[in-house]
């Protein structure tokens, strides 16, 4: 199974910003969303039902209806343009899938 | 803290055998997670590759099962990726992570910091 995000998206700073996640796993399971700045690797921003790991700043939040997760990034800072990749395992259960990434720039 | 490093050669030949070990501090690879390996080919999205229990367990992706072997050695608290018959499109940042998993939902957490392999004559 397959996870989709739209390739891009831009928000100007201060203002909320989503990224989409579809797919038939999500139905099953909870996204979780990572944050990659160039050159950097990923990072985990939000997991779960809504779940932040320490340090991540509360403007990150998630959201899941049907077959889609939402990640909200409300007050978006010039730090937060990066890629954003959803996560999750397909339906099987067996198995990982990612995500094709949304670039997110902070104008 | 929990910190992963990859190590093992950044370039190989085509045809080859690419092999790279995550080495795991701050936790113990018997503790109750998933560890896994995921790429990036340059320019590119996150591939998963792959991931293993520490009983030995593993699950891989359906396009590369044939030539992948994911392994964990205890005594060392690491864990191992073997990819066989390489080729250009094995060209990646190759990166291990633990899995965090519920019934409901998983998570990598941390990731490592990466490592780019190439495969060239």
């Amino acid at each position: 199974s397959e996870l989709t995000q739209d390739p891009a998206v831009s928000v100007a700073v201060g203002q909320t910003v989503r990224i989409t996640c579809e797919g038939d796993s999500l139905r099953r399971y909870y996204a979780s969303w990572n944050q990659q700045k160039p050159g950097q690797a990923p990072v985990v921003v939000n997991y779960g039902k809504n779940n932040r790991p320490s340090g991540i700043p509360d403007r990150f939040s998630g959201s899941n209806s049907g077959n889609t997760a939402t990640l909200t990034i409300s007050g978006a800072q010039a730090e937060d343009e990066a890629d954003y990749y959803c996560n999750s395992r397909d339906s099987s259960g067996n198995h990982q899938v990612f995500g094709g990434g949304t670039k997110v720039t902070v104008l | 803290q929990v910190h992963l490093q990859e190590s093992g050669p950044g370039l190989v030949k085509p045809s080859g055998t690419l092999s790279l070990t995550c080495t795991v501090s701050g936790d113990s690879i018997i503790s109750n997670n998933w560890w896994s390996w995921v790429r990036q080919p340059p320019g590119k999205g996150l591939e998963w590759i792959g991931e293993i229990y520490h009983s030995g367990s593993t699950n891989y992706h359906p396009s590369l099962e044939s030539r992948v072997t994911i392994s964990v050695d205890k005594s060392k608290n690491q864990f191992s990726l073997n990819l066989m018959s390489v080729t250009a499109a094995d060209t990646a940042v190759y990166y291990c992570g633990r899995l965090k998993t519920t019934v409901t939902t998983n998570w990598f957490d941390p990731w490592g910091q990466g490592t780019l392999v190439i495969v060239s004559s």
